[in-house]
């Protein structure tokens, strides 16, 4: 059983479309993250929701917004969307006072 | 702005010997340190983590911390083909402070 999953695990779209990229989590943990992984294997982090608030927020641009219905869930919708997009995004999840975080398989956004 | 520096490499060693990877982090608030491994294609998964200054033992997998320098280091002996990854250095401070990643040092283990 996927404990971190997320569809699609491809995404190919053109240039100026919106796109939405879901994610879900069935253990338990309080806190998902969204992160971006570059052609050059950098993991950078977008979004932080604990409990369904939005924590951490960082520099990314507002085309891209984090939507948690609940705690067991994270999308991502991405409106515009342009050729520096194209990367690998993450979701992973984390709990207090376990180590380290658990990540999803990723999503190949490619724009084109 | 906190920063996590690794070195790209590739790092390059015959198997059997010991890779050495290194890590810097410059938020001296911070307080937990991890190890993830990445294949190629692959998401990131935990393979080592470390709180307090010394050495932690796992298996063929040893983490280094030196928080005075900054300095977070990960050895892994007897190294074997199927180590070939890249190998991130991440650090967090307190709280809910999210994870920062290192850019991943890539380990090619020759047989």
């Amino acid at each position: 059983d996927t404990a971190v999953s997320q569809t699609p695990k491809y995404l190919v779209t053109q240039m100026g479309n919106d796109k939405s990229i879901k994610c879900e989590q069935n253990l338990g943990h309080d806190t998902m993250y969204w992160y971006k992984q570059d052609s050059k294997k950098f993991l950078k982090i977008m979004f932080s929701y604990n409990n369904k608030e939005l924590i951490i927020n960082e520099t990314v641009p507002n085309r891209f917004s984090p939507k948690s219905p609940d705690k067991a869930h994270l999308n991502l919708h991405i409106n515009s969307l342009e050729l520096g997009d194209s990367a690998v995004y993450f979701c992973a999840s984390s709990q207090a006072g376990v180590a380290g975080y658990t990540f999803g398989s990723g999503t190949r956004l490619t724009v084109v | 702005q906190k920063e996590v520096e690794q070195n790209s490499g590739p790092l390059s060693v015959p198997e059997g010997a010991i890779a050495s990877l290194n890590c810097t982090y410059s938020d001296r608030g911070s307080q937990s340190f991890f190890w993830y491994r990445q294949y190629s294609g692959k998401s990131p998964e935990l393979i080592m983590f470390i709180y307090s200054n010394g050495d932690k033992e796992d298996g063929r997998f040893t983490a280094q911390l030196n928080k005075a320098s900054q300095y977070v280091s990960l050895l892994i002996r007897d190294s074997q083909p199927s180590d070939s990854a890249t190998y991130l250095c991440a650090v967090s401070g307190s709280g809910n402070t999210p994870l920062v990643f290192g850019k991943g040092t890539r380990l090619s283990v020759i047989a």
